[in-house]
């Protein structure tokens, strides 16, 4: 079984400010992590995933996140925040290795507000 | 390459009617997911169709709710009859492969509100 808790429901930063949003899981299995971002009134888009290979991460738009296997954690980072960076993020696990179920476990999302 | 697409975007129907929720996935994507959103809690997983089969349904809520996917390309979910419990948000995703390996396509989802 796995779980994600984001720790945060708003997260408020000024532009230009880093970003930082936590996500810690808990998996009874090696774990995938992924961060997803919704804008308003579109679906949610992958922001870039850990599947076991380097522990700190890249994804679009400027953002990384490390994994942290001692800390079961997998923050999200930005260095610098742009308004355009202004959503929903959203943390998820899942165990899937080939067999069984590989629906995704989610956060309950943090909403990132970016001032000017 | 044309999205995952989702219709109708919105529904607001009466408590005890019936919807039809629906999602053309992206062509050649043989894994169709659900996913429900209930206001302010997580996105939880529903069910999992691999072409026309369904490879993993553990997350529907219970029997009123019915997915299909007939021929393995779109996909609808039915709600019959509806409760207040039912309103959220509805996505649906696809990927080619499964696995952390294949990426999940989202589409917009559909807000169901159900009064």
């Amino acid at each position: 079984a796995q779980s994600v808790t984001q720790l945060g429901s708003h997260v408020s930063v000024s532009e230009g400010a880093l970003v930082l949003l936590r996500c810690n899981y808990s998996s009874s299995v090696p774990p995938y992590l992924f961060w997803y971002v919704q804008y308003p009134n579109q679906g949610l888009q992958l922001l870039l995933k850990y599947t076991s290979a380097a522990t700190l991460v890249k994804g679009i738009n400027g953002f990384e996140a490390e994994f942290k296997k001692s800390e079961t954690s997998f923050h999200l980072t930005k260095p610098s925040a742009h308004m355009s960076d202004a959503a929903e993020y959203f943390c998820a696990v899942t165990g899937y290795s080939g067999g069984g179920a590989d629906g995704l476990t989610f956060g309950k999302g943090t909403h990132l507000i970016i001032q000017p | 390459e044309a999205g995952v697409t989702q219709f109708p975007s919105h529904s607001v129907i009466e408590k005890g009617q019936t919807v039809t929720l629906r999602c053309d996935p992206i062509s050649g994507h043989d894994n169709l997911y659900w996913y429900r959103r209930v206001m302010g809690k997580e996105i939880k997983f529903l069910l999992h169709f691999v072409k026309e089969s369904k490879q993993d349904e553990s997350g529907m809520p219970n029997n009123r709710f019915l997915a299909e996917r007939t021929g393995g390309t779109y996909s609808t979910l039915k709600v019959q009859p509806a409760e207040l419990e039912d309103s959220g948000v509805y996505f649906c995703a696809s990927s080619q492969g499964r696995g952390a390996y294949s990426p999940l396509h989202f589409g917009n989802g559909t807000r169901l509100t159900v009064t």
